[in-house]
């Protein structure tokens, strides 16, 4: 399985501002998952991140509020604009498993409150 | 569009005994199906799959699934739980009919709790 770097792994931030939330995997990977996960909820995904294109955004997400950079196929970022305390959750990155019927990896995940 | 539920919001169990979690899911092709835990303060690890034969797989730490196309479900088991089994349990359901990139969808989460 795929080595998942994720920093920073919980920030405090203030409303208002902006975070961004890096991922890096030891191997090259064609596109990346980022997910959501609120207070005692699920994972929903916020967006797929394929290197050398717009990012993909699910429906509810949008791209003025969660910028995703795709430099590399094997480094990504997610950035949270102008947060407010409903943006406090749990952000995980994923990359594409190798197989459709291969297991998805995640990275430890970044806890974000946002005050 | 693909879906998973999972009923329970709480799942208690007391140590030894033997423990269910469940899930059904609706895909509209054939599934490729996962459990994964999540403890307090950690990521996502991957606990078991199924993706095609044998209905029954086994995963770690005693956890198995059973697969039941009829009734659409992946119900999670261990025979004898385990104190440290305490988490939080998600299923998931990726469309193997869909060929686009590989999303998961994700129930909403059982937290099992294992008392001594």
């Amino acid at each position: 399985s795929a080595v998942i770097s994720q920093k920073p792994s919980r920030d405090i931030c203030q409303r208002g501002t902006s975070l961004t939330i890096q991922c890096q995997v030891d191997s090259q990977v064609t596109m990346m998952f980022w997910y959501r996960q609120q207070p005692g909820q699920s994972l929903t995904l916020i967006a797929t991140a394929n290197q050398g294109s717009e990012a993909t955004y699910e429906s509810g997400f949008v791209i003025d509020k969660f910028p995703i950079s795709r430099p590399n196929l094997t480094f990504s970022t997610l950035t949270v604009s102008n947060m407010s305390p409903e943006d406090s959750s749990i952000y995980l990155c994923s990359p594409d498993p190798v197989r459709d019927h291969t297991e998805a990896f995640f990275g430890q995940g970044t806890r974000l409150t946002v005050v | 569009a693909q879906s998973v539920a999972q009923p329970e919001d709480q799942v208690n169990v007391a140590e030894g005994n033997p423990l269910t979690v469940k899930c059904t899911y609706s895909v509209s092709g054939n599934p490729y199906l996962f459990w994964y835990v999540q403890y307090p303060n950690r990521g996502l690890q991957f606990l078991l799959k199924y993706i095609t034969g044998d209905n029954l797989v086994k995963g770690s730490y005693g956890f198995e699934a059973e697969f039941n196309k009829s009734q659409t479900s992946f119900h999670l088991k261990n025979p004898s739980a385990l104190g440290s089994a305490s988490a939080l349990y998600f299923c998931a359901v990726r469309d193997r009919e869909n060929t686009g990139f590989q999303k998961l969808v994700f129930g909403t989460g059982t937290r099992l709790l294992v008392s001594p």
